[in-house]
């Protein structure tokens, strides 16, 4: 079956580090993979997308990384702030042309 | 970014009731969706809203459950029938497409249901 895995536990890291957040899926020929950010009780908020001949995307202190043969996504937040504690969803693009959210992983950057 | 707003953002309600959730959208889209996110869950589709015909239903969501309108381009309704305490989720509304990017989905604030 298909599936969108993300780190189930909470990630907790000193400000100033870079955060790395993974996406691992099964089943899927993504034609792209997109980051979202969600704080608690708001919709998600699109950050990035990297498509499937792209090995790496950046915009400002975050970056990308897609690689379709590990089906592995990674995605960095350099110079983290308290500010960037969310959670950080990963979602994919597959054949139905559907977006697909993997389960999230919450990310604490502690001052 | 698109502006989406949802009515009503909260609401407690009885079991066997209905409620109607309405999404607004600040310029036309080609896009609509409803998706459901339960406590400490990820979001699940729930089906696509499609402008003057019937919604597209993902697996394991019907019609009769969660009936769905889309009367133009910038509003579309979802009903929660019959509500069980296992409907008890946080329903959004997203939207792609018009004069947005179609590689990117913009959300609505979500509208927090409980049932009793």
């Amino acid at each position: 079956s298909q599936k969108i895995e993300q780190n189930s536990e909470a990630l907790n890291i000193q400000e100033g580090k870079t955060a790395t957040l993974t996406c691992n899926y099964t089943n899927y020929s993504p034609a792209y993979l997109q980051w979202y950010r969600q704080d608690p009780g708001r919709g998600p908020v699109f950050l990035l997308l990297i498509r499937e001949n792209e090995k790496e995307k950046r915009k400002e202190r975050l970056k990308v990384t897609f690689d379709t043969t590990l089906k592995q996504s990674l995605f960095h937040i350099t110079a983290s702030q308290p500010a960037d504690s969310a959670t950080y969803l990963c979602a994919l693009r597959g054949a139905t042309n559907k977006l697909i959210f993997g389960t999230g992983t919450l990310l604490a950057v502690q001052p | 970014s698109a502006v989406i707003s949802q009515k009503p953002s909260r609401d407690i309600c009885q079991r066997g009731t209905s409620l109607t959730i309405q999404c607004q959208v600040d310029s036309q889209v080609t896009m609509m969706f409803w998706y459901r996110q339960q406590p400490g869950q990820s979001l699940t589709l729930i089906a696509t809203a499609n402008q003057g015909s019937e919604a597209t239903y993902e697996s394991g969501f019907v019609i009769d459950k969660f009936p769905i309108s889309r009367p133009n381009l910038t509003f579309s309704t979802l009903t929660v029938s019959n509500m069980s305490p296992e409907d008890s989720s946080i329903y959004l509304c997203s939207v792609e497409g018009g004069g947005y990017s179609y590689n990117e989905q913009f959300f609505g604030p979500g509208t927090r249901l409980t049932v009793l």
